[in-house]
């Protein structure tokens, strides 16, 4: 059974940098038939699609948001991380890492959510 | 962007009912449609993909159909469980996007 779990801070400060990091468990982050991903949802909202990577470090990232955010991978630790920089309070959400098969961009196995607040 | 709207934004029905939530792409998305159910406080659960496949483990009463701009989510027989926020995505092209979710409450 796959799982993954998000961590981080859970409190930044505006302009600074959000990172999590996610920590796959039951499968390899090196598999070629996955795309790894993060998602948000602001308290009460609905969901946002931030961006994937898969193995090989190739990635894709919402046009939204592109100018602000970096998703690497670190097989050896069977981890992934996102990095936003430049935080508003608008970036105040519960980030979740998912994973989707590489048949499809949808999203079959999610981590718990960790909520980030950007607040002085 | 292709713009996922999902309707009715909520809708309030009692166990045994058969509910039906809508989702229309903003353009042709062919079969590229996954389903998501979210309780509070916990991550969204992967229901159905490709419109109408249903995910391992996910149950029977759930179904859906569809395909092009026009989607729907049907649950046969509405169960205590199922109360919940339920989400569209479409998964046909980048950046992915998700519908603004239809809440099922309790009638």
């Amino acid at each position: 059974q796959v799982q993954l779990q998000e961590s981080g801070p859970g409190l930044v400060k505006p302009s600074e940098t959000l990172s999590l990091t996610c920590t796959v468990s039951g499968g390899s982050v090196s598999s070629g038939s996955y795309y790894w991903s993060w998602i948000r949802q602001p308290p009460g909202k609905g969901l946002e699609w931030i961006g994937y990577i898969y193995y090989s470090g190739s990635t894709n990232y919402n046009p939204s948001l592109k100018s602000r955010v970096t998703i690497s991978v670190e097989t050896s630790k069977n981890q992934f991380s996102l990095k936003l920089n430049s935080v508003t309070a608008a970036d105040t959400a519960v980030y979740y890492c998912a994973r989707a098969p590489h048949s499809g961009y949808d999203f079959d196995y999610w981590g718990q959510g960790t909520l980030v607040t950007v607040s002085s | 962007d292709i713009q996922m709207t999902q309707s009715p934004s909520s809708v309030s029905a009692s166990v045994g009912d058969r509910v039906t939530i809508t989702c229309r792409a903003s353009q042709d998305i062919a079969n590229w449609l996954a389903w998501y159910q979210q309780k509070p406080g916990k991550a969204p659960k992967f229901l159905i993909y490709a419109a109408s496949s249903l995910q391992s483990g996910v149950p029977s009463r759930f179904s859906g159909s569809g395909s092009g701009t026009d989607f729907t989510l049907t649950i046969s027989s509405l169960q205590p469980e199922d109360f919940a926020t339920y989400y569209c995505q479409q998964a046909n092209s980048f950046p992915l996007t998700f519908g603004g979710g239809t809440k099922v409450e309790i009638k």
